[in-house]
Formats: structure tokens, C-alpha cells, sequence
């Protein structure tokens, strides 16, 4: 799986959009983009993954860049339960017989929305 | 729809026990993965199965560390002879049966706390 980098941290006021970056420069054509948070001691949360064109759904927005060397999560209106750590993933999708599937999580970008 | 349910959510182990954490996952769903998470780290992958099958567990540690997902019954991840280096938050997560060759994401439980003490 491609290497992601995201930065350490971001601050958010209250309702305004959080976009958070993410650069993935190895990305290869059969790797998808994917999302995850973790909240405070709370298990990962899946958020929305793409491929090449641009996602959207309850939780948020995903934007690819044509060469796709990067992606920018948003989240349209952050509230405080907003506050995470937001892990951007690529992941080959196509596997062949039971290959490896575990995720790969970094360090991500811990989002923390000041009121 | 129940999510994905592990216990016991906090587990108090004295070293050299034996810990079993147990995951049910979602209904439909018969692929789980375990990650273990120690403190102020990131998560780990660990091992993935599917019924009656460990399909990778190149992150399981190679020695007292276990896992099965029998036909009937949870998923359980058993560690014996705890260590304090043991001390995490493993969480299990699971997906459901791909049929065309394409995984789904993966939905995650809320962890079980090991301390060993």
C-alpha cells in the first residue's frame, strides 16, 4: 500500500468547514482513498473512500486531485464531536485470494474544533 | 442492525494469565480483523480471518498469541502468559463476504482495554 502523509494537527472553528490534507505522491491505479476517525478511546470510524472522482456523502466530502497525488477531506460544518484523529489511507481493493487486507494506519491528523 | 460488539470492554489481567477478547461481528458480515493499539501509538494490524480460517497474520506477534473464528460463535484473539508490554486497546473490526474480489471498508467495534498489572 502507498505511503500517506498527513500534518500532526489542525484547528477548526465551530461551524466553519474542516479541510484536511492528504498527500499520497505513490499512489498507484488500483489504490483506492480512504478516511477513518478515531474519536477519544472510541474504535475507528469509517468516513468515505474514492477512487479517482470526487465523493460525497452524509459525513463529508472527498476531493482527489486529477493525478491524484493528494486528497482533501472535508467536513462541511464541524461541530465539537468533530474532534478526532482523521486517518487518510490508500488501499488496492483487488486482492487475489485472501491476500493481506489489513489497514495501514499512520499517525493522521488530529482535527480539534474550538468553539 | 447491531454493530460490531466486543467484550469484555475492559480486561484487568496479573501477568503471566491468560487474556481471551471476543468479537461478534456485524450481522452479514463473516471477514474480522484484529488491531491492537498501545498507548499513544497507532493502530496495528494484526490478523485476518474469515469462518474457520486465518487468512493473514503476518502482524500477530510469533510467540502466545492467538486467534480463531470458529464456524459458530464470536471471534476470540487469546493471548497467554500476559506481559505489561501486552497493555493496549485492541480493537476487532469486520467486513462482509466480497464476491468479486473487492473488500469492503471495514467497520470497527469499541475495543477491549488489557491491562496487565
Amino acid at each position: 500500500d502507498a505511503k500517506t502523509t498527513q500534518p500532526p494537527s489542525m484547528d477548526c472553528a465551530e461551524g466553519r468547514a474542516a479541510n484536511l490534507p492528504c498527500n499520497h505522491s505513490t499512489i498507484s491505479g488500483n489504490e483506492y482513498v480512504y478516511w477513518y476517525r478515531q474519536i477519544h478511546s472510541q474504535g475507528p470510524q469509517y468516513i468515505i473512500h474514492g477512487l479517482k472522482n470526487n465523493e460525497t456523502n452524509e459525513m463529508a466530502s472527498l476531493i482527489i486531485t486529477e493525478d491524484r497525488k493528494s486528497s482533501t477531506l472535508i467536513l462541511p460544518h464541524a461541530t465539537l464531536r468533530d474532534t478526532a484523529v482523521y486517518y487518510c489511507i490508500v488501499r488496492d481493493l483487488m486482492y487475489s485470494g485472501g491476500g493481506a487486507d489489513g489497514l495501514t494506519f499512520g499517525k493522521g491528523t488530529h482535527l480539534i474544533i474550538q468553539p | 442492525n447491531a454493530g460490531v460488539m466486543q467484550n469484555p470492554r475492559h480486561l484487568v489481567r496479573r501477568r503471566g494469565q491468560e487474556a481471551r477478547l471476543r468479537c461478534s461481528p456485524m450481522k452479514g458480515h463473516s471477514h474480522v480483523y484484529w488491531y491492537r493499539q498501545l498507548p499513544e501509538e497507532g493502530l496495528k494490524f494484526m490478523v485476518y480471518l474469515q469462518k474457520e480460517n486465518i487468512i493473514d497474520e503476518s502482524g500477530m506477534p510469533k510467540e502466545r498469541f492467538s486467534a480463531e473464528f470458529p464456524k459458530e460463535g464470536p471471534s476470540i484473539l487469546r493471548i497467554q502468559q500476559v506481559v505489561r508490554g501486552d497493555s493496549a486497546a485492541y480493537f476487532c473490526a469486520s467486513s462482509p463476504w466480497e464476491t468479486s474480489g473487492i473488500s469492503y471498508e471495514q467497520y470497527f467495534g469499541p475495543g477491549t482495554r488489557l491491562t496487565v498489572t
